[in-house]
């Protein structure tokens, strides 16, 4: 089945800095990728649809300019967390979609625990 | 607005025995429909889903959903749990680039 991975899988950071996560689609061509944040013991969150080559979709509550979105390429999308805080400290999982496969089938990454110190 | 509830935080079932985890639906077009199960530290791999069709569906690793639109739910059942079943499970809604997570069901499986 098609595969995506996250990078990197956990990371530390201090109050202040920016994190940027990667999210690549390994055996496929993905137009759309999908960023998701999930709380301990919480459902997954969509923060934002991404689309290559076009602008990121953010859900409603979602700061775009501190969670900023590039999907430059077909297999690659990435979210950086700028200036981030404590309260950013969270799992943030990525999904693609492979166009081919039937509507609304998303592949998952395994996930990147940010850790905001 | 599409919604997703998941009314059990918790269960735990004996190995062996068998599994009805609960989910119901609020959504405004005939719904795309997902569990979900979700491993320690792991990513989501997905067990089924509905789209179309008849309305039981078989996933894997021996789980299979039933869509009930009168009762608006897609309840995940197995006749026999497996120590290695325990985890998080996620009923999900969706439709095009919009999909609904429930809250989840964490599953512990006893000796």
């Amino acid at each position: 089945g098609a595969v995506v991975s996250q990078h990197p899988s956990r990371v530390i950071c201090k109050s202040g800095t920016s994190v940027k996560i990667e999210c690549r689609s390994l055996d496929f061509q993905a137009t759309t990728m999908f960023w998701y944040r999930q709380f301990p013991k919480q459902s997954l969150m969509l923060m934002a649809t991404s689309n290559e080559g076009s602008k990121a979709t953010y859900e409603q509550g979602v700061e775009k300019d501190k969670f900023l979105i590039n999907h430059a390429s077909l297999t690659l999308s990435t979210l950086t967390v700028t200036s981030a805080h404590p309260e950013d400290s969270s799992f943030y999982i990525c999904s693609a979609r492979d166009p081919p496969a039937p509507r609304e089938t998303q592949y998952f990454g395994p996930g990147t625990r940010l850790l905001v110190l | 607005a599409q919604s997703v509830t998941q009314p059990d935080i918790h269960i735990t079932v004996s190995e062996g025995a068998s599994l009805e985890l609960r989910c119901n639906y609020s959504y405004g077009a005939t719904p795309y429909l997902f569990w979900y199960v979700q491993s320690p530290g792991q990513g989501l791999q997905l067990l089924l889903k509905y789209f179309s069709g008849d309305t039981l569906v078989q996933g894997i690793k021996g789980f299979e959903a039933e869509f009930k639109r009168s009762q608006s739910s897609f309840n995940l059942r197995k006749p026999s749990v497996h120590w290695s079943d325990a985890a998080e499970y996620f009923c999900a809604v969706g439709g095009d680039n919009d999909m609904r997570f429930g809250a989840g069901t964490r599953l512990t499986v006893k000796p």
